[in-house]
């Protein structure tokens, strides 16, 4: 079975570093693109940048880029999603998700969130 | 791309049908993907390639459209189904955009 869990809430101050985690099982962790998606509170959805495994090729969204950092450790299938300063309006809910294959550009299997919380 | 929804809330009774619209600002193709989202969960995949349904989605969920205009169909809405529906279009990977999503309630 295809799972993302991810690493629980997140209470920060303003300029404060963060890294979240998304640990992934039952299936090739290196095979398949990751994503982050963003969901600030009653808003839309908004997709940050995607990482490959197997190489670490990372892409950004233009507004996210040199905001967020993407990572992944391939020994333990696990992806990242790592901030250096946070600022309060990085409260949001943030998924990772698992690119299809099958149809690249979809998201076919999601983890569970993690919410973070940036408030002094 | 920008993608834009419409509704941005429907109201239906269960058992009737509901239509949801989303528009891209250029062609994507049939490259158009709707999610659904329950609260307090994460989203869904239902359709891709603008009208196939996703492994296990009912056959009340039909899908249609093409380059900028699409639409979501449920048929007969059941109490599961009254959630946020979103588009995203997947045409300029890898830069993917969500539509702003059409809240479905009930009546």
């Amino acid at each position: 079975e295809v799972q993302l869990v991810q690493s629980g809430a997140e209470m920060k101050k303003p300029g404060d570093s963060l890294r979240i985690s998304c640990e992934t099982s039952g299936y090739k962790f290196f095979a398949y693109w990751i994503a982050w998606v963003r969901q600030m509170p009653g808003k839309d959805l908004e997709w940050m940048g995607i990482i490959y495994p197997a190489d670490s090729d990372t892409r950004y969204s233009p507004s996210f880029q040199g905001q967020v950092s993407i990572s992944v450790d391939k020994s333990i299938s696990t992806a990242y999603l790592q901030w250096s300063s946070l600022r309060a309006s990085d409260t949001a809910m943030y998924y990772c998700v698992r690119h299809s294959i099958t149809v690249a550009g979809t998201f076919d299997y999601w983890g569970q969130g993690t919410q973070v919380t940036v408030s002094a | 791309i920008m993608m834009t929804q419409s509704p941005a809330t429907l109201s239906v009774s269960p058992g009737e049908r509901a239509t949801l619209s989303c528009r891209a600002s250029q062609t994507v193709s049939s490259n158009l993907a709707w999610y659904q989202q329950k609260p307090g969960q994460a989203p869904r995949l239902l359709i891709y390639g603008a009208s196939t349904r996703a492994t296990g989605i009912p056959a009340r969920f039909s899908a249609s459209g093409s380059e900028t205009e699409f639409t979501l169909t449920i048929s007969s809405l059941q109490s599961e189904d009254f959630a946020v529906y979103y588009c995203q279009q997947y045409t300029n990977w890898p830069l993917l955009t969500f539509g702003g999503g059409t809240k479905v309630e009930i009546k």
